[in-house]
């Protein structure tokens, strides 16, 4: 069965630094990945799409990789502040973009 | 700003009652859907609609029905809730084309008792 897992539940670093976070996932021939933030309570908010022929995508301090080889996508946050605190999302879907699918997210914590 | 609204943002609601969760967007678009989230847990898709008419089932069993009579308008109905129905549910919409990110409402928070 389709599978997506991000690196793991929680992430803590330090202002300033860049924080990665992994998206990987099998089963699955994604067109699309994107990238989403979550804050509590709240709807995911989109950031970032990248197409399975592109192998990297910037916005401003965020950086997106897609490997299809690997199945794995990184998620960079470069000079990172508390204000990015939140978790993110991973989802892929294929041409139509009828059936996204989410990873349960990982929890980004930046201390001042 | 948001351009898609869910109502009521919370509810609490006794077994046996039926409820209807509403979602409006104002951006036209044709695609629309309903997802379901418990806490720390990944969205799982229960109902979405390509345009008027249209409703299909996402992955989730869901005991829920939706409608989509106008464009901007896609309700969701419980008729009969009940507590495994507790949970936070998500409306989203998109533009036409696959490389459009999902416009999320702020979601409504239902707990049944």
């Amino acid at each position: 069965s389709q599978k997506i897992e991000q690196n793991s539940e929680a992430l803590n670093i330090q202002e300033g630094k860049t924080a990665t976070l992994t998206c990987n996932y099998t089963n699955y021939s994604p067109a699309y990945l994107q990238w989403y933030r979550q804050d509590p309570g709240r709807g995911p908010v989109f950031l970032l799409l990248i197409r399975e022929n592109e192998k990297e995508k910037r916005k401003e301090r965020l950086k997106v990789t897609f490997d299809t080889t690997l199945k794995q996508s990184l998620f960079h946050i470069t000079a990172s502040q508390p204000a990015d605190s939140a978790t993110y999302l991973c989802a892929l879907s294929r041409y139509n973009n009828n059936d996204m699918r989410f990873g349960a997210g990982t929890r980004l914590t930046v201390k001042p | 700003e948001a351009d898609i609204y869910q109502t009521p943002r919370y509810l609490v609601i006794g077994t046996g009652k039926k409820i209807t969760l509403e979602c409006s967007q104002t951006m036209g678009h044709d695609k629309m859907y309903w997802y379901q989230q418990d806490p720390g847990m990944e969205l799982h898709l229960i109902h979405y609609s390509y345009g008027v008419n249209s409703t299909e089932k996402g992955d989730l069993s869901s005991e829920s029905t939706v409608s989509r009579i106008r464009t901007e308008h896609f309700p969701l109905t419980l008729e009969s809730a009940r507590p495994s129905h507790t949970s936070q549910y998500l409306c989203a919409s998109a533009a036409p084309g696959g490389d459009y990110g999902y416009t999320f409402g702020s979601g409504t928070r239902l707990t049944v008792v």
